[in-house]
């Protein structure tokens, strides 16, 4: 399974737009992207997923070049609640074994 | 929303008890799995579950974990003989059979 690196920590502001780079330059063909949302002593919850190009939601945006060796997770105009750690992950959705490897994430401080 | 619920939230155990930690995963959910995190480190992938047997295991899930699914509903993960170092949060998480993963709340065992 593919590597992920990511910044540890980040800083932000309410109001801005925070961009958060994974990089994963072992990514197998088969295999999407996908950020998980994880606040303290809670479960992970699934922001996004994209597999190439550019994928949008209701909270956040995917952005994967056309080398598909990073992503970048847009989150527009945070808030103090999304003070929390997000991972990125790759892996694939195909047949039974989905087993998502995690890194230590990126702890994203909103400040007011 | 449905989601996968878990208890109990909080249990204190003695070294080399067994606990059992029970999962209620999102009915009709068709992949299931355990993860463990310690205080301060990553999320680490303990088993997977499909079609009533376990589809791959970490190095982690040796002889003193087992996984069932007795009654087609609850998700268990029993561990015999705990250990100092079982002391984590324990996630349970199902998959309907795309791609996301809904995680439970968690259980967080201390082992004393």
């Amino acid at each position: 399974l593919a590597k992920t690196t990511q910044p540890i920590s980040m800083d932000s502001y309410e109001g801005q737009e925070v961009n958060i780079t994974c990089s994963h330059n072992n990514i197998a063909t088969n295999d999407y992207i996908t950020w998980y949302q994880q606040f303290p002593s809670q479960g992970p919850r699934f922001i996004i997923q994209g597999y190439k190009t550019k994928v949008t939601n209701e909270v956040a945006s995917l952005f994967i070049p056309a080398d598909r060796k990073s992503s970048t997770l847009s989150l527009p105009r945070v808030s103090l609640s999304d003070t929390a750690v997000y991972y990125c992950l790759v892996g694939n959705n195909a047949g039974n074994n989905r087993k998502l490897i995690w890194g230590l994430g990126t702890s994203l401080a909103v400040n007011p | 929303e449905p989601e996968v619920t878990q208890t109990p939230s909080h249990q204190v155990t003695q070294m080399g008890q067994e606990v059992i930690l029970r999962c209620v995963p999102i009915s009709n959910h068709l992949y299931f799995y355990w993860y463990r995190q310690i205080l301060g480190q990553k999320v680490e992938f303990l088993v997977s579950f499909y079609n009533n047997e376990i589809s791959e295991k970490s190095e982690i899930f040796d002889d003193q974990f087992s996984v069932e699914r007795p009654d087609g509903s609850n998700f268990t993960l029993k561990i015999r003989s705990t250990k100092l170092e079982d002391s984590a949060m324990y996630f349970c998480a199902s998959i309907p059979g795309g791609k996301e993963q809904y995680f439970g709340p968690g259980t967080r065992l201390t082992v004393t």
